[in-house]
């Protein structure tokens, strides 16, 4: 069965300091993975996407990520945070089961932006 | 964007009583998700739709049911809610290239 693992429920930055959030998964077959992002009170934004093609993937909000199999892992980074980026973020692998493609979610990673 | 409403946006409730949230797409998008989102577990599952009148369970379907009976709506309904069913409730559609977009929640107290 597929699963999803965010080792650090909570991490602290400063403000222009660089982030990096850990996200392992488990899946058999070539995995969809996706990361989100959501701010308090609102729905999930989607941050970005990988299917297939180069490990490495821009998103939105100057955020990326690489995929690395022999890892299990697709970590989001960011070069510098602006106290804006502080929400939670989710990774989530994407799975064909029953008719449909599903989602399965890690258990969020909050972020804190110190200025 | 993917023109997602949810309603209500927000709800009281007492046990036992039937709750019915709405989901709302105007893309026309054939499948759409429920979710519910708890601290420590992320996002879950409940049911989902691949078509009118399509639809299956999810991770935590139990005490909950659904139904499709047009493309732009989905309903999720608690038959008798219990306090374990407080939560926000996440409604989501697929787009373009198998990305899921959310709707903006709905958040539940069940007294």
């Amino acid at each position: 069965a597929q699963s999803v693992t965010q080792p650090d429920i909570h991490i602290t930055v400063s403000e222009g300091a660089s982030l990096e959030l850990r996200c392992n998964y488990s899946y058999g077959a070539t995995p969809y993975l996706f990361w989100y992002v959501q701010s308090p009170g609102q729905g999930l934004q989607l941050l970005l996407k990988y299917f297939s093609g180069d490990t490495l993937v821009q998103g939105i909000k100057g955020f990326e990520a690489e995929f690395k199999r022999s890892q299990s892992s697709f970590n989001l980074r960011k070069p510098s945070v602006h106290w804006s980026d502080a929400a939670e973020y989710f990774c989530a692998v994407g799975h064909l089961s029953g008719s449909a493609r599903q989602l399965t979610f890690g258990s969020g990673t909050q972020l804190t932006v110190l200025p | 964007d993917a023109g997602i409403t949810q309603s209500p946006r927000h709800k009281v409730t007492e046990t036992g009583t039937p709750v019915t949230l709405r989901c709302h797409q105007t893309e026309n998008h054939r499948y759409m998700y429920w979710y519910r989102q708890d601290p420590g577990h992320g996002l879950r599952l409940i049911h989902y739709s691949y078509g009118v009148k399509d639809t299956d369970k999810g991770e935590v379907s139990d005490g909950y049911s659904v139904s499709r009976s047009k493309t732009e709506d989905f309903l999720l309904t608690l038959e008798s809610a219990t306090s374990s069913q407080t939560s926000v409730y996440f409604c989501a559609t697929v787009g373009g290239g198998e990305t899921q977009y959310f709707g903006p929640g709905t958040r539940l107290l069940v007294l």
